[in-house]
């Protein structure tokens, strides 16, 4: 069955740090990958995606993402966070040719970000 | 707003009760979907629809459970005979088109949510 791994549970950063949260999945066919956030309070919204093309992908707000094919991976960056990032942060993949339709989650990355 | 709206957002219940919520998904977007989320926990898949048909159900999704979404709009989720195992936070997404070739743009848009609590 597929999976998603994200490495951390809670990261702690201080303004202006440089942040790069892990996400690994278990799936060998082709993928839609997704970078999920929820603030304080709020729903999940969309922050960034890749479907097919440049596997470095850029999002709202300064985030970006790298797709490596090789390494499982879907790591999401940004150089120098703010204050207003805390929140927690969810990796997905939309695997093809495995369960049709639904998003496979990670169990999520709560970031507070210290002003 | 033009988002994905769920109603109630909050509902507290005692268990052995029956429960409905409700999902208007993005209007003109044809895949409808519900999840699961737990403390701790990311999402988890429950079912989809694809204009009025239901595509996929988990294991998740016991016989407890109904969805359904009958004129291809809203959709509804019913739990029967709730347990205290149900508390959870039942999202609702939707998403236009909804191709299965890689690189279609089948990017799902996440509702607020239903806070389910069963006493």
């Amino acid at each position: 069955a597929q999976s998603v791994s994200q490495h951390n549970h809670h990261v702690i950063l201080s303004e202006a740090a440089s942040l790069e949260l892990g996400c690994n999945y278990s799936y060998g066919g082709t993928v839609n990958l997704f970078w999920y956030v929820q603030y304080p309070g709020q729903h999940l919204q969309l922050l960034l995606k890749y479907f097919s093309g440049d596997p470095l992908v850029k999002g709202i707000k300064g985030f970006e993402a790298e797709f490596i094919k090789s390494k499982f991976s879907f790591n999401l960056r940004k150089p120098s966070v703010q204050w207003s990032d805390t929140a927690e942060y969810f990796c997905a993949v939309l695997a093809y040719g495995g369960s049709q339709g639904n998003l496979i989650f990670g169990k999520g990355t709560k970031l507070s970000v210290k002003p | 707003d033009t988002g994905v709206s769920q109603n109630p957002r909050h509902k507290i219940t005692k268990r052995g009760q029956n429960v409905t919520f409700r999902c208007d998904p993005i209007s003109e977007h044809n895949r409808l979907y519900w999840y699961r989320q737990t403390l701790g926990q990311g999402p988890e898949f429950l079912t989809y629809f694809q204009n009025e048909a239901q595509l996929e159900k988990s294991r998740l999704l016991s016989d407890r459970f109904s969805a359904e979404r009958p004129k291809g709009s809203f959709s509804t989720l019913e739990i029967q005979r709730t347990e205290q195992g149900d508390s959870a936070m039942y999202l609702c997404a939707s998403s236009a088109r909804g191709g299965r070739v890689a690189g279609s743009t089948d990017t799902q848009y996440f509702g607020p949510g239903t806070r389910l609590t069963v006493l």
